[in-house]
């Protein structure tokens, strides 16, 4: 199985420039997840989807965008790159919660994104 | 804000075990506790969760207080691929799927 697919792996950006980081998944989650982390430091959300059409802002969600028009798929839009958005990316998944149990999140392998 | 805390970093000897603990004082009834472990220049996995009773699996065992404030992640064996960020979250059933991470506690397994 694929799990979660970022892509690109890599990515160099001017200031001012926009890119889409891609993320999808083929385990039929219903929620997703994006993540930042600088370095040495510890993941911050930036949004979060928990079904296809709803999305909801995480802890850093200023200068990003996202949208959920598939289950598959739960793209993040940066519009205006600025120095301080070079990170790594990390795009993750689960099945739905229910009272009777918890899932566990899958996450991709991430993108690493420089903005100079 | 995170609502766990654990300790920066921590040491062990290979072949020994390792107990990482995790604070957890405003834990809700309907909040599962996860752990997670990131190894350099890779994204975080799973490695296991629970409730109210501890849980073993292939990877670790769960230990979780009796007033759930508080939870240890015990690795038996530990070996030098043990060597990675761990961070235990919390997951409420009930409530908003706003998943906030700490900064985790970085283990390093000696030779």
């Amino acid at each position: 199985n694929a799990g979660v697919t970022q892509t690109p792996k890599f990515r160099i950006l001017k200031i001012g420039q926009s890119m889409t980081l891609q993320c999808t998944q083929d385990m039929n989650h219903n929620y997703m997840y994006w993540y930042r982390q600088d370095p040495g430091m510890g993941l911050k959300l930036i949004y979060y989807s928990v079904g296809a059409g709803i999305t909801d802002k995480g802890e850093v969600p200023n200068g990003y965008n996202v949208s959920r028009s598939t289950t598959e798929d739960f793209p993040l839009r940066l519009e205006l790159a600025a120095p301080s958005q070079t990170s790594v990316y990390f795009c993750a998944s689960s099945r739905p919660r229910d009272r009777r149990s918890s899932s566990p999140l899958h996450f991709g392998n991430g993108t690493r994104l420089t903005v100079t | 804000d995170a609502k766990t805390t654990q300790p920066n970093s921590m040491e062990s000897n290979e072949e020994e075990p390792v107990h990482l603990p995790c604070n957890h004082s405003t834990i809700s009834g309907t909040d599962y506790i996860h752990w997670y472990r990131q190894l350099p220049s890779q994204g975080p996995e799973y490695v296991i969760h629970g409730l109210t009773s501890n849980v073993n699996n292939r990877m670790a065992s769960l230990a979780i207080a009796e007033d759930r404030k508080s939870s240890t992640l015990i690795l038996h064996r530990a070996t030098l691929r043990d060597a990675a960020v761990y961070y235990c979250i919390l997951r409420d059933q009930g409530g908003s799927e706003k998943l906030v991470f700490g900064k985790g506690t970085k283990l390093t397994v000696n030779p």
